[in-house]
C-alpha cells in the first residue's frame, strides 16, 4: 500500500531564511503527489501539485517542490520564508487508480522574527 | 464556486447522542473524501465516494460511524452513540481528477 513519511515533526527557520520540507512516498508506480498547507483553525489549502512532466513544480505563495524518483522525494522548498508561513504541511499521495488521498503526519513550521 | 461547504463549524454533544456532520461539495466534482483529524493520530481518511457510491470505508472506525452520499451535492457523516474519543476535526474534501479541496471542518466536542 502507499504510504507517506514526513520524517520532520517540527521545523523553525527565522524570518528571510530559505526552508525545505521533506517527503517520502512508497508507492510502486509514478504518483500523483501534493503539498497542502493548514492554518490554525482552517482547513487544508492545496499549495502544488505534481502528476507528471516537468519534476520541478511551482506552487502558490512562492513554494516549489521538486520530484526525484530516483530517491522517492517529493521535497517541498521557499526561497525566503514569511512570518505568514507559519503553519501545519502536508505530504499527501494518490493512487491513480483511485482517487484516494493519503496524507503524511504533517510537518508544523514555526517561523521566528 | 463557493467551495466544500460544511456544517456545523461546531458541535458540543453529549455522550450517547447521535450527531450528524453535513458535507456540500464543489459542482462537477465526482469524489467525496471524509477525513478525521486528531493531534494524536493525524489525517485519518474515513470513507470515500466516487460518484455516490462507498468505494472505501476501511477507515470507518468502527459500526457506531456512517457515511452517506444520497446525491452528488450532499454527503453526511454520522456517528451514533457519540463517545468522548471522537472528539476531532472531520473535514470533507471533494475533488476531480485527483486534486482535492477541502472544507473548513466541524469541530466536534463530545462531552
Amino acid at each position: 500500500a502507499q504510504s507517506v513519511t514526513q520524517p520532520d515533526i517540527h521545523i523553525t527557520v527565522s524570518e528571510g531564511a530559505s526552508l525545505e520540507l521533506r517527503c517520502n512516498y512508497s508507492y510502486g508506480a509514478t504518483p500523483y503527489l501534493f503539498w497542502y498547507v493548514q492554518s490554525p483553525g482552517q482547513g487544508l489549502q492545496l499549495l502544488l501539485k505534481y502528476f507528471s512532466g516537468d519534476t520541478l513544480v511551482q506552487g502558490i505563495k512562492g513554494f516549489e517542490a521538486e520530484f526525484k524518483r530516483s530517491q522517492s522525494s517529493f521535497n517541498l522548498r521557499k526561497p525566503s520564508v514569511h512570518w505568514s508561513d507559519a503553519a501545519e504541511y502536508f505530504c499527501a499521495v494518490v493512487n491513480d487508480n483511485t482517487d484516494k488521498l493519503i496524507f503524511g503526519t504533517g510537518t508544523r513550521l514555526q517561523v521566528f522574527p | 464556486d463557493a467551495g466544500v461547504i460544511q456544517s456545523p463549524r461546531h458541535e458540543v454533544t453529549e455522550m450517547g447522542q447521535e450527531v450528524t456532520l453535513r458535507c456540500k461539495p464543489i459542482s462537477g466534482h465526482n469524489s467525496l473524501f471524509w477525513y478525521r483529524q486528531t493531534m494524536m493520530r493525524g489525517l485519518e481518511l474515513l470513507i470515500y465516494f466516487n460518484n455516490n457510491v462507498p468505494i472505501d470505508d476501511s477507515g470507518m472506525p468502527e459500526d457506531r460511524f456512517s457515511a452517506k452520499m444520497p446525491n452528488a451535492s450532499f454527503s453526511t457523516l454520522k456517528i451514533q452513540p457519540s463517545e468522548p474519543r471522537d472528539s476531532a476535526v472531520y473535514f470533507c474534501a471533494s475533488s476531480l481528477s485527483a486534486e482535492a479541496f477541502f472544507g473548513q471542518g466541524t469541530r466536534l466536542t463530545v462531552v
